[in-house]
């Protein structure tokens, strides 16, 4: 049974260009969340896709941008790179569940192993 | 809003002894579930274990314990019998029942296994 599955492991851009990450759930799941992870800190919510829709979003700006696919697999875009963008993308899936479930670990997010992307 | 805070940012323990990391949370959501993770170098984060927020009994994974003091608002992981292979980040995170979707994480605590 794979696991959450993400790719490229590293990338390296410069400021100003655009990044295409890539993530394909656990089987079963159908939900696709992203987050990043800045050196030394936790990681922070960017947004979730569930039925190819942008579920939820965090603060982040427009230039971060999601697509997820009828296979369930998803893609984060960023546009116009900032050095503050380096940082790890962490990818994780889940049930899609319904509104009002308690936080409950049916709603469990199995992560992946992260893009590491450097803005120079 | 949520919070987690973690205050450890580094913890040293001698193997085979117990160790606790401490988190604490901060949420007005009526019933919420909190998780602890671990995120080894490789960067991937691990699932340990997870506590309701209505569950009755501290939860326990192997040797994982969480003591959850709900009127504290804390929720520390302890974990017994410390290997050299429990080196890592640990995060403690939390999700609501409002935002079910989105998990709120810690600024993480590292942990080094001393032989």
């Amino acid at each position: 049974d794979a696991g959450v599955t993400q790719s490229p492991t590293h990338l390296i851009k410069t400021r100003g260009q655009q990044v295409t990450l890539r993530c394909s759930p656990k089987s079963g799941h159908d939900t696709v969340s992203w987050y990043q992870q800045a050196l030394g800190q936790g990681p922070q919510f960017i947004f979730q896709y569930y039925e190819e829709e942008e579920r939820q979003r965090g603060n982040f700006p427009d230039r971060f941008s999601g697509h997820q696919f009828p296979n369930y697999s998803s893609e984060l875009n960023v546009n116009a790179l900032l050095l503050g963008d380096s940082a790890l993308y962490l990818c994780a899936s889940s049930h899609g569940g319904l509104p009002g479930t308690s936080g409950g670990r049916y709603n469990e997010q199995f992560f992946g192993p992260g893009t590491r992307l450097t803005v120079l | 809003a949520q919070k987690i805070t973690q205050t450890q940012p580094g913890m040293f323990v001698q193997e085979k002894e117990a160790v606790t990391l401490d988190c604490t949370y901060d949420t007005s959501d009526p019933s919420y579930g909190l998780f602890w993770y671990k995120q080894p170098s490789s960067g991937e984060m691990i699932f340990l274990i997870y506590q309701g927020s209505y569950d009755q009994q501290n939860a326990t994974e192997g040797r994982y314990s969480l003591n959850f003091q709900k009127a504290r608002k804390s929720a520390n992981l302890v974990i017994s019998a410390s290997q050299l292979g429990d080196s890592a980040m640990y995060f403690c995170a939390m999700r609501g029942s409002y935002n079910f979707n989105k998990f709120y994480f810690g600024s993480g605590t590292k942990l080094n296994v001393k032989p």
